[in-house]
């Protein structure tokens, strides 16, 4: 399972980390993502971490959002700088299938409101 | 980015009825078709990838087909605790891009 941590209200411009632990697999088995949702809004890829490192993100939050993972810890983190009205969502971490093209498990979700 | 387009944006149907669920893409993205179920409050769930693979866990009754640009995710003898929101989203390349929805309601 994935548990997720580091949800909280936010002025614009503000920096947040959220984390997510991962049991009973290793965050480096295959690719991690996080994907948010805004209130009555479908889902919205943000970012990806595949083998080798290999990093993907929106256009939306490129340049402003950093995806890693910490194996000793097993865990994956999402640093979000300069925040904007418009990155408040519940943030779900997930584990991605390079092969499936699913996320076949789902962190519990963290809301992230940026308000001034 | 690919645009994916989701129809109907909302159904109504009976227990037993068949519910089907359209997702076109904006180009082609083979088979690379993801499908989940999300309720109330809760992650979404994987049902179908790779257009028309189950999910380890899922009910039989739920199934996924298509390739290319269109895709279809058939619900067949709806049950209650199928209300819920349903997503198509496409694995074909970054960003991955998802569907606006399909809440399905029982009457």
């Amino acid at each position: 399972q994935l548990v997720q941590s580091g949800g909280d209200v936010m002025r614009p411009g503000g920096s947040l980390r959220l984390t997510c632990a991962a049991f009973g697999f290793s965050v480096n088995s295959d690719c991690m993502i996080w994907v948010r949702q805004a209130p009555g809004e479908g889902p919205e890829f943000v970012s990806v971490i595949c083998s080798g490192y290999r990093t993907n993100y929106a256009g939306s939050v490129m340049g402003r959002f950093t995806i890693s993972r910490d194996l000793s810890k097993n865990t994956l983190s999402l640093q979000m700088d300069n925040l904007r009205a418009d990155d408040t969502a519940v943030y779900y971490c997930g584990r991605y299938g390079a092969h499936t093209g699913g996320i076949d498990i789902w962190g519990q979700g963290t809301l992230v409101t940026v308000t001034s | 980015d690919i645009q994916m387009t989701q129809s109907p944006s909302s159904v109504s149907a009976s227990v037993g009825d068949r519910v089907i669920i359209t997702c076109r893409a904006s180009q082609d993205v083979s088979s690379w078709s993801t499908w989940y179920q999300q309720k109330p409050g809760r992650a979404p769930k994987l049902l179908i990838f790779a257009a028309s693979i189950l999910q380890s866990g899922v009910p039989s009754r739920f199934s996924g087909s298509g390739s290319g640009t269109d895709f279809t995710l058939t619900i067949t003898s709806l049950q209650p605790e199928d209300s819920a929101t349903y997503y198509c989203q496409q694995a074909n390349s970054f960003p991955l891009t998802f569907g606006g929805g399909t809440r399905v309601e029982i009457k």
